[in-house]
């Protein structure tokens, strides 16, 4: 495989449920991103990390946990999510920090709809 | 504050017409970087294009090209000849040299019409 890839590219839950959503980079970066994608609302950073410390947590709720184990494994944990969390879930890498050095590269995202 | 501005929220055009999508910027910073990528029905996000502030020159790749003004603060993107692949919504983004985000603009839909 390569480039960024996510599993499940679906996920339908309930408020009460927990799930995790799985992001691999198989490019040998070593930052790591989440975002949002709502449906009238511009791409939303959630966590950023880097060297597999998160560097970057944009006041998101305690709801959405991550966890990142390596460089190349990025996970978020979902739990008694609410309707509106339901959106596109958009993981990211880099070779290093974004922007000034290195540009993102994305993966195919997860859809969630939170029931 | 950094800030990324696409006016255009829908466009269609008939296939092999040439369409432009306007990209402004906001920044405090001299040295930052413009991007832009495009998002296929798919979902996932394909990097397009990366320019340095000081590269001021234009860009052809293909059937793509950039136009980074200054001047005006804009990186605007042109299709030229499109095609219904090209179907997609395109994101501009920036960040600068004081923070490690990129930013993104809300994105333009293209619906390229067979």
């Amino acid at each position: 495989e390569t480039g960024v890839t996510q599993t499940p590219r679906h996920l339908v839950m309930g408020m009460t449920n927990k799930k995790s959503l799985k992001c691999e980079q198989h490019l040998g970066h070593n930052a790591m991103y989440w975002y949002k994608q709502s449906a009238k609302k511009p791409l939303e950073l959630m966590f950023v990390y880097n060297f597999k410390e998160q560097t970057e947590n944009n006041s998101v709720p305690s709801r959405f946990s991550p966890e990142c184990p390596n460089s190349s494994h990025l996970f978020l944990h979902l739990h008694t999510l609410q309707p509106e969390d339901s959106a596109l879930y958009l993981c990211a890498s880099s070779p290093r920090l974004a922007g000034a050095k290195d540009t993102q590269y994305f993966g195919p995202g997860t859809r969630l709809t939170v029931l | 504050a950094q800030k990324v501005t696409q006016a255009q929220t829908e466009i269609s055009v008939v296939e092999k017409e040439d369409v432009t999508l306007d990209c402004v910027y906001e920044t405090r910073d001299t040295t930052y970087y413009l991007f832009w990528y495009k998002q296929p029905p798919s979902g996932e996000l394909v990097f397009l294009i990366r320019r340095n502030s000081f590269d001021e020159q234009n860009e052809i790749s293909g059937r793509y090209s950039w136009n980074f003004q200054k001047s005006t603060s804009s990186f605007n993107f042109t299709i030229t000849a499109s095609q219904v692949v090209d179907s997609a919504v395109y994101f501009c983004a920036l960040s600068d040299s004081r923070d490690d985000k990129i930013i993104f603009g809300k994105g333009t839909r293209l619906h390229i019409l067979p």
